[in-house]
């Protein structure tokens, strides 16, 4: 089973639009965190947001966590044709092994 | 430093075949992992070593063994491939950050059983 459960499943914007991307988990969390994964590559991870903290920039990325709700969102801003990726998140509920569990992704398509 | 690699990229087994997945890491990270990714779907874990000499099953274990045999390298073997393990598998490694554990990801293994 997979802890975050991720909305939409696909999306697809012009270039320049902002893209806006939600995450939900079932159990309590230490820390949230987003990965890419390009078409056929490994993922590489973007940001992470702790569960005391609420909101986070990274360039042009913006994370949101709302414990409360147990979700979490991924704001792209001004997107460029680079940004087609797929996007999950992935949660750290302080696991053995330091185990992360990944969401099912949204796949993100910016048109030129 | 070249991260995670992983070997081979592609390969295609027989139903019943064995084969053995190479990762390999050279950041000096404790914890690693295996995952599978089924299209369109997330990563699904399959075993994971902590630190060197100990592994322990994920959520998908079934069909899998694992070693850990150095602190840089973490093998995946499938002893008896069925079509239900065609997937991509994924090695990751992880490092404790400023705030919490992130992963780093390999190329991937494209396998298919036939």
């Amino acid at each position: 089973s997979q802890q975050g459960e991720e909305d939409p499943q696909a999306l697809s914007i012009q270039e320049g639009e902002n893209a806006t991307m939600n995450c939900s988990y079932k159990t309590s969390i230490n820390n949230l965190q987003w990965y890419r994964q390009n078409s056929g590559r490994g993922l590489v991870h973007l940001i992470l947001i702790r569960s005391n903290e609420r909101e986070k920039h990274s360039g042009r990325l913006r994370v949101t966590l709302d414990t409360s709700k147990k979700s979490s969102s991924l704001l792209i801003t001004a997107s460029r044709a680079a940004d087609t990726a797929s996007y999950f998140c992935a949660t750290d509920a302080g696991a053995a092994g330091n185990k992360l569990t990944f969401g099912g992704g949204t796949r993100v398509l910016v048109k030129p | 430093n070249a991260g995670v690699t992983q070997t081979p990229k592609f390969q295609v087994l027989k139903t019943g075949q064995s084969m053995t997945l190479q990762c390999a890491q050279d950041m000096n990270h404790n914890s690693m992992y295996w995952y599978r990714q089924d299209p369109g779907m997330g990563l699904r874990l399959i075993y994971y070593s902590a630190s060197e000499g100990t592994t322990d099953k994920g959520e998908v274990p079934n069909g899998y063994n694992v070693s850990r045999l150095n602190k840089r390298e973490f093998s995946l073997r499938l002893e008896s491939a069925a079509p239900s393990q065609t997937s991509v598998y994924f090695c990751a490694s992880s490092r404790l950050g400023l705030q919490g554990h992130e992963q780093f990801f390999g190329p991937g293994t494209r396998l298919t059983v036939l």
